[in-house]
C-alpha cells in the first residue's frame, strides 16, 4: 500500500490529452514539493517534473504538473505512442521523515 | 555529463550482507543529496534512503536498522550497506542525485535474496 495514491492505469488516443492524479496528505503533498517520473519499459526512471510544476531541460512542454492542497496532477498533451510508460509521483513525507512514491500509473496510448 | 553507475548487486542468501556502490561523475557527492530507490520485480518504486550534503541520513522503515547509507568523498562514491537481507529485499537498486526531483538516475543493480 503506497502512501501516495495513483490510478493503476489510464489510456487515451494519440494526439489526445491525459491527466494522472496523485493523492496524499498534509504530511507529504500538502507541505512538500512533488516530482513526477517516467519509466519506459526496461529502463531507469527519468525526471519529468520537479517542484510541482517545473520541467528539467529537455523535457517537452507537452508535460505539465500542478498541485492543489494534498493532490497533484501530471498532464500530458499531444499523446504519442512513445509516451507509453509507467508514471510515478514522489515527494517527501515530513511525518515519516522519508521519501514516498505513488504506486505508479501505466499509460496506454491506444 | 552527470552520471551515476551502480554496482555490487548479485545473488545473496537470506540473512546475508551486501554492499552496493554508486560511482558519481560530473558532480560532487559530498555537495549534493543522493538517494537510493529500489524496485522489486514487476512492482513500483520504493524509496530506500537519502544522505544529505551535510551528512544527515534517513531511511525507509522497511530497511531501518538493517541498511546504512554512506559516501567516500575521495572516491566520489555512494554506498548502501545492506545486512540481514530478506527475500522481500529482492529488487533493482537505483541511486539518483537529489532528495526531491531525483535526476539523473543510474542504470540500477539487481539484488536477489534467495536460498
Amino acid at each position: 500500500q503506497s502512501v501516495l495514491t495513483q490510478p493503476p492505469s489510464v489510456s487515451a488516443a494519440p494526439g489526445q490529452k491525459v491527466t494522472i492524479s496523485c493523492s496524499g496528505s498534509s504530511s507529504n503533498i500538502g507541505n512538500n514539493y512533488v516530482s513526477w517520473y517516467q519509466q519506459l519499459p526496461g529502463t531507469a526512471p527519468k525526471l519529468l517534473i520537479y517542484d510541482n510544476n517545473r520541467r528539467p531541460s529537455g523535457i517537452p512542454d507537452r508535460f505539465s504538473g500542478s498541485k492543489s492542497g494534498t493532490s497533484a496532477t501530471l498532464g500530458i498533451t499531444g499523446l504519442q505512442t512513445g509516451d507509453e510508460a509507467d508514471y510515478y509521483c514522489g515527494t517527501w513525507d515530513s511525518s515519516l521523515s522519508a521519501g514516498v512514491f505513488g504506486g505508479g500509473t501505466k499509460l496506454t496510448v491506444l | 555529463e552527470v552520471q551515476l553507475v551502480e554496482s555490487g548487486g548479485g545473488l545473496i542468501r537470506p540473512g546475508g550482507s551486501l554492499r552496493l556502490s554508486c560511482a558519481a561523475s560530473g558532480f560532487t557527492v559530498s555537495s549534493n543529496y543522493v538517494t537510493w530507490v529500489r524496485q522489486a520485480p514487476g512492482k513500483g518504486l520504493e524509496w530506500v534512503s537519502v544522505i544529505y550534503s551535510g551528512g544527515s541520513t534517513y531511511y525507509a522503515d522497511s530497511v531501518k536498522g538493517r541498511f546504512t547509507i554512506s559516501r567516500d568523498n575521495s572516491k566520489n562514491t555512494l554506498f548502501l550497506q545492506m545486512s540481514s537481507l530478506r527475500a522481500d529485499d529482492t529488487a533493482v537498486y537505483y541511486c539518483a542525485r537529489g532528495a526531491a526531483g531525483l535526476d539523473p538516475w543510474g542504470q540500477g543493480t539487481l539484488v536477489t535474496v534467495s536460498s
